[in-house]
């Protein structure tokens, strides 16, 4: 069964620290991994998408890396800062099937 | 670009009732995905409409239904609502097929059902 698993559920952290969170994935055939950025009560936007070739992917203080051989990703947030509070979201899509499988989410709270 | 646009933001309705929320996606987006989150169930995919064909959809009761015009806008309904109807409906949008592309999501429609 397709399936993607997120930890830890919640983190909370100082500002200014780095943090790593991960996801697990079982979906197959691979196509491509993405993580979102939800802040509450508002559209997820996207952070990175991979595709099984890439390994590692940035986007500012964000850093995502995929190892498609153990079907995991983390995504790395350095040096953080309050406004990074928010859902992260690890989203899988299977490839000629259509379908995106969501993990239920990464609740991340950055303390001052 | 204007971003993904969703209408209504809010909304309160009784059971039985039913609602239709609006969706209008980026300029040259093709594809348009709905989706339902409540606090304990995350993102649950509802479905996708791709050239005014739906090309997929999640598991949710025929009481769930969509469509989509020839400018790439999209409608949901929802007919005979229920308490447990009560969430954030988002909707995205992307140039292609959602599965292959970054989808861009809206800012949803926040349903209440009392």
């Amino acid at each position: 069964k397709n399936q993607v698993e997120q930890s830890p559920q919640s983190l909370i952290i100082l500002e200014g620290k780095n943090c790593t969170l991960q996801c697990n994935y079982t979906v197959s055939p691979f196509s491509n991994l993405r993580w979102y950025k939800q802040d509450t009560g508002r559209g997820p936007v996207s952070l990175t998408i991979m595709t099984f070739s890439e390994n590692t992917k940035s986007n500012g203080r964000y850093t995502a890396t995929l190892d498609a051989d153990t079907k995991q990703s983390s995504l790395h947030i350095t040096a953080s800062q309050l406004s990074d509070s928010a859902s992260y979201i690890c989203v899988v899509s299977a490839k000629n099937t259509d379908k995106l499988i969501f993990g239920t989410g990464t609740r991340l709270q950055v303390f001052p | 670009k204007a971003g993904v646009t969703q209408t209504p933001r809010y909304l309160i309705k009784t059971r039985g009732q039913q609602v239709t929320l609006s969706c209008s996606p980026i300029s040259g987006h093709r594809s348009v995905s709905w989706y339902q989150q409540t606090p304990g169930q995350g993102l649950q995919f509802l479905f996708e409409y791709f050239s005014e064909t739906q090309r997929n959809k999640g598991n949710f009761p025929g009481r769930f239904s969509g469509r989509q015009f020839s400018n790439s806008r999209s409608e949901m309904n929802v007919s005979t609502l229920e308490l447990g109807d009560s969430a954030l409906y988002l909707c995205a949008s992307s140039p292609r097929l959602a599965e292959s592309e970054t989808q861009y999501f809206g800012p949803g429609t926040r349903l209440l059902v009392l």
